[in-house]
């Protein structure tokens, strides 16, 4: 079993769509969550990070972290072709040096 | 320049090559890492420096050989690579090691080995 499960898709949506991404993992000593998004031909840009559970809102943008079922998710509000990327799920121990642990990464299209 | 830089861009090499891969980070940051990028795969961990040493190496084989001589500067050293090294090679940098969590990443380099 993989430590961080996320859906490759592809992911296709309107533009105004809601997109929810997700990601499940088994360790319990995950304490940091991220999620990273990555357009073509370039590196990963941290979008949101999450300290152990709860909501966090940034714009469109809202993280949701459950620690009781390992699982994460990541919302998108009123989305936009500029959105249409490759979203990553990453997650971290506590005091773990910045060892993170990455989902496969779920390719979202958003068309006009 | 800004960020994370990473140069080449892109890089074909046979396997009894050696090349080298650089970073650069402009941030002022105190830890740098290397990763590797495979098609349908997660990002893999590789390396990791603090303040020029080295504090993690993920199990990587020999053939890989990292270096790191000031806070800013970070190589890969690659030599008698295998066609299944071919990948995008992502160097990223964060503050402190303990708050890694935020890295920036640079834009990679796509190495090809024939």
């Amino acid at each position: 079993q993989k430590e961080v499960e996320q859906d490759p898709g592809p992911l296709s949506v309107p533009e105004g769509a809601i997109v929810s991404l997700n990601c499940t993992y088994s360790n319990s000593a995950f304490q940091y969550f991220m999620w990273y998004r990555q357009y073509s031909r370039k590196g990963p840009e941290l979008l949101m990070y999450t300290y152990s559970s709860g909501n966090k809102e940034d714009g469109r943008f809202t993280a949701q972290v459950d620690k009781s079922s390992k699982y994460i998710s990541l919302f998108i509000r009123d989305s936009q072709p500029s959105d249409s990327a490759t979203y990553l799920c990453a997650m971290s121990e506590r005091n773990q040096g910045g060892k993170l642990i990455f989902g496969q990464g779920t390719e979202l299209s958003v068309k006009p | 320049e800004t960020g994370v830089t990473q140069t080449p861009r892109h890089l074909v090499m046979g396997m009894t090559n050696k090349k080298s891969l650089k970073c650069e980070q402009h941030l002022g940051h105190n830890a740098m890492y290397w990763y590797k990028q495979s098609a349908k795969k997660p990002l893999e961990l590789m390396f990791v420096y603090s303040l020029e040493e080295r504090v993690e190496n993920n199990s990587v084989p020999s053939r890989f050989s990292p270096e790191c001589p000031n806070s800013s500067h970070l190589f890969l050293h690659l030599h008698t690579l295998q066609p299944e090294d071919s990948a995008l090679y992502l160097c990223a940098s964060s503050q402190e090691p303990g708050q890694g969590y935020e890295q920036y990443f640079g834009p990679g380099t796509r190495l090809t080995v024939t």
